[in-house]
């Protein structure tokens, strides 16, 4: 079945730094995969996209790459800061739905 | 969370009693979800719709009902709430065009006790 991983552990960086997280996917051949912000008590909200024929994807301080060999994508927040501490959610599209990964945790230490 | 609401957004009620939540949209789209989000599992999809009176099941769609009588309203019922459908609700929509991209609702939390 269609699986989706995240790393469970909260990631834990100094304001200023690049903060990078992973999202690896298995038995899917997505044609985009997507990457959305949780707050606590909040639903979701979209950040970016990237299709399958692009490698990256860049907006403001975010980039996402994405390797359809590896089945993974990367995202990255350059120059953190502490509002950026939240859970980030990757998730790949399939027949109008969404699966989701559970999410990995930022904290982003002032 | 302008253009989606849900109602209400905390619940508490007992083993065995009928739930409904209730999603309401102002945006007309066509595609609406119900997620639950509990720890270590994220969002996972109950139900979805993809028009008035068309629904379709999800990944944990047991125990669950669903219905959509006009666009902007989808409504999810718990017949008789257990203790293991405690959790937080989220409903979306689809945004248009050629992807998935969903907006969220604020959610919903519900405690069966």
């Amino acid at each position: 079945s269609q699986k989706i991983e995240q790393n469970s552990e909260a990631l834990n960086i100094q304001e200023g730094k690049t903060a990078t997280l992973t999202c690896n996917y298995t038995n899917y051949s997505p044609a985009y995969l997507q990457w959305y912000r949780q707050d606590p008590g909040r639903g979701p909200v979209f950040l970016l996209l990237i299709r399958e024929n692009e490698k990256e994807k860049r907006k403001e301080r975010l980039k996402v790459t994405f390797d359809t060999t590896l089945k993974q994508s990367l995202f990255h927040i350059t120059a953190s800061q502490p509002a950026d501490s939240a859970t980030y959610l990757c998730a790949l599209g399939s027949s109008y739905k969404l699966i989701f990964g559970s999410g990995t945790r930022l904290l982003v230490r002032p | 969370d302008a253009g989606i609401t849900q109602s209400p957004r905390h619940k508490v009620t007992e083993t065995g009693t009928p739930v409904t939540l209730r999603c309401h949209q102002t945006e007309n789209h066509r595609y609406m979800y119900w997620y639950r989000q509990d720890p270590g599992h994220g969002l996972r999809l109950i139900h979805y719709s993809y028009g008035v009176k068309d629904t379709d099941k999800g990944e944990v769609s047991d125990g669950y009902s669903v219905s959509r009588s006009k666009t902007e309203d989808f409504l999810l019922t718990l017949e008789s709430a257990t203790s293991s459908q405690t959790s937080v609700y989220f409903c979306a929509m689809r945004l248009a065009g050629d992807t998935d991209t969903q907006y969220f609702g604020p959610g919903t939390r519900l405690t069966v006790l």
